[in-house]
């Protein structure tokens, strides 16, 4: 979905480097989410925010932090990366008073 | 939060039906059921969504039993374009669970020519 996009979409880096993945969207919405997937797997919620000023974590948030810049920016950052972080990662954004959410095209992160 | 249990994988060939089954037995009076699509290395994608009864729309159908324990996806006339993970949700429509919906690994479904 164009209205979601994520930066960058693929990205090979460093065991213990900081990388920083960055989510905007369009929609205007409040709702961002962060989601990581491994091969074969469903989706683990990292962190989640429903608006500017509230960040809650999510099922598995070790390792990562996250920042809401604006409503319509959510990003985030892996502080010290190690390979078992080599997924795929997802933002999504969701409105107020509905569960639908829409997803971004999704950045996949190898950490060698 | 009402977990779902999908099969893990279902085939199909072109030109046919296929029905997804979820179940869904802890599911709360206030929570709607979702379906997702999933193409490999993209995004969910937001598929159908009901309460009861049964939902239609261009894509799919959902069928919701009176005790809604269970849901099904309804896929007509499949094509090789809807080999796909669908994933089933379980939620509060007014987004009080939001953040906390369960994506769980979802039913592939392969449709062979």
């Amino acid at each position: 979905d164009a209205d979601v996009t994520q930066t960058p979409r693929n990205r090979i880096t460093k065991t213990g480097k900081r990388i920083m993945l960055e989510c905007s969207q369009t929609k205007g919405h409040d709702r961002m989410y962060w989601y990581r997937q491994d091969p074969g797997l469903g989706l683990q919620l990292i962190y989640y925010s429903f608006d500017v000023k509230d960040i809650n974590k999510g099922e598995i948030s070790d390792g990562y932090s996250v920042s809401r810049q604006a409503q319509a920016k959510f990003s985030l950052s892996l502080e010290s990366a190690i390979p078992n972080q080599t997924a795929l990662y997802f933002c999504a954004t969701s409105g107020v008073n509905t569960d639908t959410q829409y997803f971004g095209p999704g950045t996949r992160l190898t950490v060698l | 939060l009402a977990k779902t249990t999908q099969p893990i994988s279902m085939d199909s060939y072109e030109g046919q039906e296929v029905n997804i089954t979820c179940s869904h037995n802890n599911i709360a009076t206030n929570d709607y059921i979702t379906w997702y699509q999933q193409f490999p290395s993209q995004g969910p994608r937001f598929i159908i969504q009901g309460y009861k009864t049964k939902v239609t729309n261009e894509v799919a159908s959902l069928f919701i039993p009176a005790d809604r324990k269970s849901s099904t996806l309804s896929l007509p006339r499949v094509s090789l374009s809807d080999t796909a993970v669908y994933y089933c949700l379980v939620g509060d429509k007014r987004g009080s669970t939001l953040g906390r919906l369960y994506f769980g690994r979802g039913t592939q479904l392969t449709v062979w020519p």
